[in-house]
């Protein structure tokens, strides 16, 4: 198993539906990370968990949800979603969400919004 | 606010050669680390090289190192003995060492193609 999973690698969806991305991480790792990257700019953070607790949402809009039953699962609710959501969704883990930690990537979520 | 900058947006190299990927950066913090990751087309970002400013010594990993310079805000990547596999994008980053946050600010990236 590679050290950070995440399902599905390719997702379509109409702006009404409703899905999830799911993230999993079998690295022992405390906190986790959703970061967004679009076409020509720079990787957007998204949310951090560390131990369970959300300590970081920047300015996300509402329309995702992001969900950490667990420090080893994260997952990003979308719904009413927008063609410029369209993205690659990263998701990261680390020990901590403290110092500076080396973060390891899965190989991110495709989402193409109709 | 930090900001992260990569001037050159694609690059190209021939199988064997070097290559010195740019990257600068913006920051009025003294303690920070500064990090390459590439991105190759299976999408997963893996960890290149890793530098902590307080160190003067430039980090190196193998065919990869950087020249870091302080004073001027750069982070450079140089890439010795080029390979196919090393067709990816590399991104530059920044972070800080706040103690409370393991926040990267990247760079829009430079996607290198090794050619043979």
């Amino acid at each position: 198993e590679t050290g950070v999973t995440q399902t599905p690698r390719h997702l379509v969806m109409g702006m009404t539906n409703k899905k999830s991305l799911k993230c999993e991480q079998h690295l022992g790792h405390n906190a986790m990370y959703w970061y967004k990257q679009s076409a020509k700019k720079p990787l957007e953070l998204m949310f951090v968990y560390n131990f369970k607790e959300q300590t970081e949402n920047n300015s996300v809009p509402s329309r995702f949800s992001p969900e950490c039953p667990n420090s080893s699962h994260l997952f990003l609710h979308l719904h009413t979603l927008q063609p410029e959501d369209s993205a690659l969704y990263l998701c990261a883990s680390s020990p901590r969400d403290s110092g500076a930690n080396v973060l390891t990537f899965g190989a991110g979520s495709r989402l193409t919004v109709l | 606010a930090q900001t992260v900058t990569q001037s050159q947006p694609e690059m190209s190299v021939q199988e064997a050669e070097t290559v010195t990927l740019s990257c600068t950066y913006d920051t009025s913090e003294n303690n920070y680390y500064l990090f390459w990751y590439k991105q190759p087309p299976s999408r997963q970002m893996i960890l290149v090289i890793r530098q902590e400013a307080y160190k003067q010594q430039n980090a190196t990993e193998n065919r990869f190192s950087v020249n870091f310079q302080k004073a001027a805000k750069s982070f450079s990547l140089k890439i010795s003995d080029s390979q196919l596999g090393d067709t990816a994008m590399y991104f530059c980053a920044f972070m800080k060492d706040t103690g409370t946050a393991s926040k990267l600010t990247f760079g829009t990236g430079t996607r290198l193609q090794v050619t043979l």
